[in-house]
């Protein structure tokens, strides 16, 4: 079983400063990852996901994140948010048995974004 | 390119009622999945479906609900005799062959009363 742990349910932040989401998982098995971004009473949007090759992968919207195997970690950063980052952010994992499968999400990060 | 859409976008039943969530998945995708938001909460797994066929329903309770993905036609969430604790956003999403990501719809927002 896989399990995703997002230890910060609210990050604030003013327009313009660099952000840092931390996720974290756990499994016995290879996963896949992925960031979603939900924005108020909206589906998810998927931000970036790591299958294979380089741990440091790119998004939508400036945002990234590095995959780090050693730590278990999915940390996703942006190095100057704005106002309209304001969101709930979820991290997530699949297992990687090179077919689909479930979703396993963390409980949120909530980024608030002040002036 | 129509994205993954559900239907109704808010649903209002009374405790005891049935209650009938649709998803029709993205065009060329035959995987769908369904996941339940509780407020407050993260998204939780439901069941895993594909064509005619229920492949992964760890994440169902084990009562009152059901889910199918017919030869032809939407996804159907199942949903009988209400109770208050199924109020929550209930998301399905949709992907291609292999180890893809799944495309969410917009949700349908449940409320019992």
């Amino acid at each position: 079983a896989q399990s995703v742990t997002q230890l910060d349910s609210q990050v604030p932040v003013f327009e313009e400063a660099p952000v840092e989401l931390r996720c974290n998982y756990s499994s016995s098995v290879s996963v896949y990852l992925f960031w979603y971004v939900q924005y108020p009473n909206q589906g998810l949007q998927l931000l970036l996901k790591y299958l294979s090759g380089s741990t440091l992968v790119k998004g939508i919207n400036g945002f990234e994140a590095e995959f780090n195997k050693s730590q278990t970690s999915f940390h996703l950063r942006k190095p100057s948010v704005h106002i309209s980052d304001t969101a709930e952010y979820f991290c997530a994992v699949s297992r990687n048995t090179g077919t689909a499968s479930k979703l396993t999400f963390g409980t949120g990060t909530r980024l608030q974004v002040t002036l | 390119n129509a994205g993954v859409m559900q239907n109704p976008r808010h649903l209002v039943r009374r405790r005891g009622q049935e209650a009938r969530l649709r998803c029709s998945p993205m065009k060329g995708h035959s995987h769908v999945y369904w996941y339940r938001q509780l407020p407050e909460e993260g998204l939780k797994f439901m069941v895993y479906l594909q064509k005619e066929n229920i492949i992964d329903e760890s994440g169902m309770p084990k009562e009152r609900f059901s889910a199918e993905f017919p030869k032809e036609g939407p996804s159907i969430l199942r949903i009988q005799q209400v109770v208050r604790g199924d109020s929550a956003a209930y998301f399905c999403a949709s992907s291609g062959q292999g180890p893809y990501e799944q495309y969410f719809g917009p949700g349908t927002r449940l409320t019992v009363t």
